[in-house]
């Protein structure tokens, strides 16, 4: 069964800086790769997903991220922070059976 | 409001009551989703539905009795919980599982 990594329990950057989340995978397939948002309270909002084509994919709020086969990773990026982008961020990785697993997530902070 | 609806959005319960946890989508998806968000743990997969039909249960305990009337429902029955069942409950839909998952704002439940 797939499998997700995100390294970094906690991250703090400072207001425009740049941004790279890890997420490390683990799947025999070509997986079906996913980046969600969760802000306090709410459920995950899907950032930028990819399946196949471009390894370069562009989501919304300004962020991308990159699929690396050979390092099995998807990190996301993002050139320029904004305080609104503090969150809790988290990879998953599909399959065609429903059967999505989530990374245990990565807390965003800002700094001002 | 994505699309998703859960109510209630809070719910406290005693460990001898029953209660059930609601979720409503009425994006044409026809596959729907519980999951639990408990505190420095991956999203946990509790169960799938598929075209109103259960594919999964991942081990889930009794106490836990899900229900799909209908493509566009999605109950949580809940009876003789414990404390450690507090948690965020999540409920999510798709269309395919390529386009990702749409979510739910949750129901953040505590069980005395």
């Amino acid at each position: 069964a797939q499998s997700v990594t995100q390294p970094d329990i906690h991250i703090t950057v400072s207001e425009g800086a740049s941004l790279e989340l890890r997420c490390n995978y683990s799947y025999g397939a070509t997986p079906y790769l996913f980046w969600y948002v969760q802000s306090p309270g709410q459920g995950l909002q899907l950032l930028l997903k990819y399946f196949s084509g471009d390894t370069l994919v562009q989501g919304i709020k300004g962020f991308e991220a990159e699929f690396k086969r050979s390092q099995s990773s998807f990190n996301l990026r993002k050139p320029s922070v904004h305080w609104s982008d503090a969150a809790e961020y988290f990879c998953a990785v599909g399959a065609r059976n429903n059967d999505m697993r989530f990374g245990a997530g990565t807390r965003l902070t800002v700094k001002p | 409001e994505t699309g998703v609806t859960q109510t209630p959005r809070h719910l406290v319960m005693g460990m001898t009551n029953k209660k059930s946890l609601k979720c409503e989508q009425h994006l044409g998806h026809n596959a729907m989703y519980w999951y639990k968000q408990s505190a420095k743990k991956p999203l946990e997969l509790m169960f799938v539905y598929s075209l109103e039909e259960r594919v999964e249960n991942n081990s889930v305990p009794s106490r836990f009795s899900p229900e799909c009337p209908n493509s566009s429902h999605l109950f949580l029955h809940l009876h003789t919980l414990q404390p450690e069942d507090s948690a965020l409950y999540l409920c999510a839909s798709s269309q395919d599982p390529d386009l990702g998952y749409t979510f739910g704002s949750g129901t953040r439940l505590t069980v005395v």
